[in-house]
């Protein structure tokens, strides 16, 4: 495998479900980030992890879990979605140099499409 | 935080045709990057440019930071150009450390 990689590639979940979905980066960088795209809405920014440290939460509501066990892999939990919460989820991942002026290239997974019904 | 605009919204080309996609943000930038979305969702990099000039074959992007705009050029078009391109910025302002992205230029190249 190479680049980032995101599974499944869609997901159909009744609104009682829980489910995970799975990214994971063979481009050895140490940053990590889930997306959301939605039909209504542009893409927006979820979660932001740095060398395995949540460092950003934008607002996003308590049914998304992440969970970012090592640098290489990076979860979604979900549980007890809304129909509205049907979207694309886009894993990505760049190379953070660890200072505040080291922003690299992000490079994205396919995603995982989600129908909550 | 930042903001992103991009324009035109929708552009429809023939094939052959020159294009210029624009992107404008509203404070400095420490990264900005063109995407293109596939019909499957698939993002794919087209240029890291928070400042300066860069060309990859018949796509250029010229990004002037202190007047806060990125343009992407498509020159020849061909058909599998057709798509969404997205400008996506990291603000320098102490925001969030993901990219803000545009609404996106919706670009269709008829044969």
């Amino acid at each position: 495998e190479t680049g980032v990689t995101q599974t499944p590639r869609h997901l159909v979940m009744g609104m009682t479900n829980k489910k995970s979905l799975k990214c994971e980066q063979h481009l050895g960088h140490n940053a990590m980030y889930w997306y959301k795209q939605s039909a209504k809405k542009p893409l927006e920014l979820m979660f932001v992890y740095n060398f395995k440290e949540q460092t950003e939460n934008n607002s996003v509501p308590s049914r998304f879990s992440p969970e970012c066990p090592n640098s290489s892999h990076l979860f979604l939990h979900l549980h007890t979605l809304q129909p509205e919460d049907s979207a694309l989820y886009l894993c990505a991942s760049s190379q953070d140099g660890g200072g505040q002026l080291t922003y690299n290239e992000q490079f994205f997974g396919p995603g995982t499409r989600l129908t909550v019904l | 935080g930042i903001q992103v605009e991009q324009s035109p919204p929708d552009l429809i080309l023939q094939e052959g045709a020159n294009s210029t996609l624009r992107c404008n943000f509203s404070d400095s930038v420490n990264n900005l990057q063109w995407f293109h979305q596939n019909p499957w969702g698939q993002l794919i990099n087209l240029f890291y440019i928070p400042s300066g000039t860069k060309q990859n074959g018949r796509l250029s992007a010229t990004t002037v930071a202190t007047e806060r705009y990125s343009l992407l050029y498509i020159s020849s078009s061909q058909t599998t150009d057709s798509g969404v391109y997205f400008c996506a910025v990291v603000g320098s302002g102490g925001g969030a450390d993901g990219l803000t992205f545009g609404k996106g230029t919706h670009l269709i190249i008829q044969p």
